[in-house]
């Protein structure tokens, strides 16, 4: 059983080109979270997706970022016109349906380096 | 605001010590959890717990929660060197208005175990 995948691994971009992150849940889960890691910081939680809905963008920047979840595919986190800001670590997790109190499952991570 | 704080920030210890980490939170809880992160890696969940004096253990961690003191600690028992990682605890504020997932990270903890 696949855990979570995340691609690319690691991306460059130069300031003001774009910046597609990649996210396949775990087999079987159906919520996905994205997280953002500064160096040396803990996670900060940005946006929790089910299929086709996004039910809480409470962490995510007004501006430049958005992410959907669609029916099939990957979850997808956007951002645009990048800022050296926006280096960070970027982490997916998932989680299976049905809710309650049960732990994420982090993929491996998107590097993200804006020069 | 729910804020995790956890204590040392940074530890380095001598293989055979024990040593315990503290994560204290500023509101009620009662799910917490335990992570590690190796460098360049993605978060591996060590410990879920989900009530009051709730102990768990796994091999040379031992993890526990008192929900009156809002406090978890991660104790470690005779330190090897294949635990230098850092380690994070997480909050979860779902029934204050959070959704499922969106965690509240400390800062991490940066164990080094020397020989």
């Amino acid at each position: 059983n696949a855990g979570v995948m995340q691609n690319p691994r690691h991306l460059v971009r130069r300031r003001g080109q774009e910046a597609r992150l990649r996210c396949s849940p775990m087999k079987g889960h159906s919520h996905v979270y994205w997280y953002r890691q500064l160096p040396e910081e803990g996670l900060k939680f940005m946006v929790y997706l089910q299929k086709e809905n996004i039910i809480d963008e409470s962490g995510m920047p007004k501006e430049r970022f958005s992410a959907e979840f669609p029916k099939e595919g990957p979850s997808i986190l956007r951002i645009q016109q990048v800022v050296r800001g926006d280096s960070a670590a970027y982490f997916c997790a998932s989680s299976p349906p049905g809710g309650g109190p049960g732990e994420l499952f982090f993929g491996e991570g998107s590097r993200l380096t804006v020069l | 605001e729910l804020k995790v704080e956890q204590n040392p920030l940074f530890l380095s210890m001598q293989e055979g010590k024990n040593y315990t980490i503290y994560c204290n939170y500023s509101t009620t809880s009662d799910r917490l959890y335990w992570y590690r992160q190796d460098p360049g890696k993605s978060l591996e969940s060590l410990f879920v717990l989900l009530s009051n004096g709730a102990v768990k253990q796994e091999g040379r961690l031992m993890a526990s929660l008192d929900t009156k003191a809002r406090l978890s600690t991660l104790h470690i028992t005779a330190a090897v060197h294949d635990l230098s990682a850092t380690y994070f605890c997480a909050v979860d504020p779902t029934h204050y208005g959070g959704s499922q997932g969106n965690l509240i990270f400390g800062k991490g903890t940066k164990l080094s175990v020397k020989p």
